[in-house]
């Protein structure tokens, strides 16, 4: 069965260093998404993703944020300068249509 | 705003026992409405959804009525299993959008 791919499975990295994680969604799927999971909190909607550009974005993605599906297959979240507080789980979304999203495993990114 | 409203956890259940995860929730006309379930160590997996009024979602046993009237969406089984044991998270897209809005999430553990 097609799968939503995150690596890696876990980041750790220092207070204002870039991050970039990586997310391969299924193959014929047109639409991607991103979202976060602080530890004990909601899993919160950050940005989706269609036809090379941004369709939709949450308050929470802002100009620290960016995303990219530089070739036919990956999408990514950069974050440029990371603070204590972007430490979340971060999912990786895909769909073919407005209804369906497939999860990736996520991505645990702890800013040290 | 959209938002949904879950049960707090953990629900703890006998194996056999009825499970009943509370669900409701806020958004302008017509959401369509979807439970996904988190098992330990995975990503979000759609468990079922329901795109209009009186629609009943079904998986795997579980099931889940849209109501309008009362804006609600609970998930229901009649006779849970030890491998039912996760976390449940409630979710809706709003009408023109893409973005899921999720609930807190509900932990339930199921004893043999």
């Amino acid at each position: 069965e097609p799968e939503v791919t995150q690596t890696p499975s876990h980041q750790v990295t220092q207070m204002g260093q870039e991050v970039i994680l990586r997310c391969v969604p299924i193959s014929n799927h047109l639409y991607f998404y991103w979202y976060r999971q602080i530890l004990g909190q909601k899993v919160e909607f950050l940005v989706s993703f269609y036809n090379n550009e941004i369709s939709e974005k949450s308050e929470i993605f802002d100009d620290q944020f960016s995303v990219e599906r530089p070739d036919g297959s990956n999408f990514t979240l950069k974050i440029r300068s990371t603070k204590l507080e972007d430490s979340a789980m971060y999912f990786c979304a895909s769909s073919w249509d407005r209804d369906i999203q497939y999860f990736g495993a996520g991505t645990r990114l702890s800013v040290l | 705003g959209n938002s949904v409203t879950q049960m707090e956890g953990p629900v703890t259940l006998s194996e056999e026992a009825f499970l009943t995860i509370n669900c409701t929730y806020t958004a302008t006309g017509y959401p369509s409405l979807f439970w996904y379930v988190q098992y330990p160590g995975e990503g979000l997996q759609l468990l079922l959804k329901a795109t209009k009024a009186d629609d009943k979602g079904s998986n795997k046993g579980f099931e889940a009525t849209y109501r309008k009237e009362t804006t609600s969406f609970h998930l229901e089984k009649g006779s849970v299993q030890v491998s039912d044991s996760a976390v449940y998270f409630c979710a809706l897209i709003a009408e023109g959008r893409r973005a899921l809005t999720f609930g807190s999430g509900t932990r339930l553990q199921v004893q043999p």
